[in-house]
């Protein structure tokens, strides 16, 4: 079946530090890949997707590369800021069928970051 | 353009009584979802909703749980009798057309007590 596995946190970085949280999927065919974010207080907002091999999705200094032979879409980005102090999603959604619409979520990862 | 909003937004109840939640999804998004998070763990699908009818509910955890959607519009989700491990946050989804991004609503926290 589907599922998504995440880095667990929390994740605490200074200021411009580099950020990568892990993830990694299982799931037959080829899925569509996203990263959510929740700011707090929030609702969960769509940060970026990939949906196919090699697709990278990028958005607001973000990335992830939609890795089919590590099965993976690890989140990068260069330098963090105070106001990306959040909790990150990892998340798939299958290939099609009355399923379709279903996204698989990982556990999340809080990340925090300090002036 | 409003974005997916949820009743309430907290909620405390004790077990054994009725609680209903309800959606509003993005005008014009015949795609509504419902998933929960449950404290330290994954978000979790409930169901889909393609305009009133139920695409998808192999997510619903047991019989105590109802959803509708009635017109179309807005959606219930309804848990009776609440037990203890119905706590944890409950998301509203909405989207265009199935393939499309989800727009998530700000949750519903329920604690059963």
């Amino acid at each position: 079946g589907n599922s998504v596995t995440q880095m667990e946190g929390p994740v605490t970085l200074s200021e411009e530090a580099f950020l990568t949280i892990n993830c990694t999927y299982t799931a037959t065919g080829y899925p569509s890949l996203f990263w959510y974010v929740q700011y707090p207080g929030e609702g969960l907002q769509l940060l970026l997707k990939a949906t196919k091999a090699d697709d990278k999705g990028s958005n607001k200094g973000f990335e992830a590369t939609y890795r089919k032979e590590t099965t993976s879409f690890h989140l990068e980005k260069g330098s963090v800021q105070v106001s990306d102090s959040a909790v990150y999603f990892c998340a798939l959604r299958g290939e099609g069928g009355s399923t379709l619409g279903r996204l698989y979520f990982g556990r999340g990862t809080q990340l925090t970051v300090w002036p | 353009e409003a974005g997916v909003t949820q009743f309430p937004s907290h909620s405390v109840i004790e077990k054994g009584q009725t609680v209903t939640l309800r959606c509003d999804p993005i005008s014009g998004h015949d795609n509504l979802y419902w998933y929960r998070r449950v404290m330290g763990k994954e978000i979790k699908f409930l169901l889909h909703f393609v305009k009133e009818s139920k695409q998808d509910e192999s997510g619903m955890p047991n019989n105590r749980f109802l959803a509708e959607r009635t017109g179309g519009t807005y959606s219930t989700l309804k848990v009776q009798p609440a037990e203890l491990e119905d706590s944890g946050v409950y998301f509203c989804a909405s989207s265009q057309v199935v393939e499309g991004a989800q727009y998530f609503g700000p949750g519903t926290r329920l604690l059963v007590l």
